[in-house]
């Protein structure tokens, strides 16, 4: 069965400070891996990523994708209050179906 | 100028009751999903519509039943609520076709079943 694991389920860290978002996936038919975040409402895109080893950045917000380890990290640096959210993984199988990890709450303190 | 709109954005009802939740997007998209997000904020697909067929099915109770009266518009009727049925659900919306596309979400109805 496909799953996407994420990690660490939540985390308090200082404004300024760096974060270190992971997700595993095992997922047959893998097409792409995508990470949202989401606030109070709906989630909203932050990066898509199909190929290994190359970094995707907005911003203070990176990623990249490991194809042979399976997995994704999501960096945020020199974070702000405004940064605290839930950040969800997920990884597209067939038919452009969407398998969601549980998600990684973030709490940026001032 | 509104990308995937959901109506309402609250509904509170009675266990037994039947309710319908409306989904429109002016994206142009061919495709279309409900997710359901649970209290734990697990977010979890339901159904999927790609030019009004349904494509994914997911384990879902037959009382959902989801309606696509044409690709820019995904509507999803509950019959018999159940206190189980309570969680927010979201509806979006993507281009097929290709691997390289993001699906779009809708601002979720959150459905509180008492």
């Amino acid at each position: 069965e496909d799953k996407v694991v994420q990690s660490p389920l939540s985390l308090v860290v200082h404004e300024g400070d760096t974060v270190t978002l992971n997700c595993s996936y095992e997922v047959t038919n893998f097409r792409s891996l995508l990470w949202y975040k989401q606030e109070k409402k709906a989630p909203t895109f932050l990066f898509m990523l199909t190929s290994s080893g190359i970094e995707k950045k907005s911003g203070r917000l990176s990623s990249i994708l490991d194809k042979k380890e399976l997995f994704s990290i999501l960096n945020i640096t020199a974070t702000q209050t405004g940064d605290s959210a839930i950040y969800l993984c997920a990884v597209e199988g067939s038919w452009g179906k969407l398998q969601f990890g549980a998600g990684t709450q973030v709490v940026v303190t001032p | 100028d509104t990308a995937v709109s959901q109506t309402p954005k609250y509904l509170v009802t009675q266990m037994g009751n039947d309710k319908s939740i409306k989904c429109e997007q002016n994206l142009g998209h061919d495709t279309m999903y409900w997710y359901k997000q649970d209290s734990k904020k697990f977010l979890k697909i339901m159904f999927s519509y790609n030019n009004k067929e349904l494509i994914i099915n997911e384990t879902v109770p037959n009382r959902f039943s989801p309606k696509s009266p044409d690709k820019a518009h995904l509507n999803l009727h509950i019959n018999s609520l159940e206190l189980g049925d309570s969680a927010v659900y979201f509806c979006a919306s993507s281009r097929p076709g290709t691997s390289r596309y993001e699906q779009f979400f809708g601002p979720g109805t959150r459905l509180t079943v008492l």
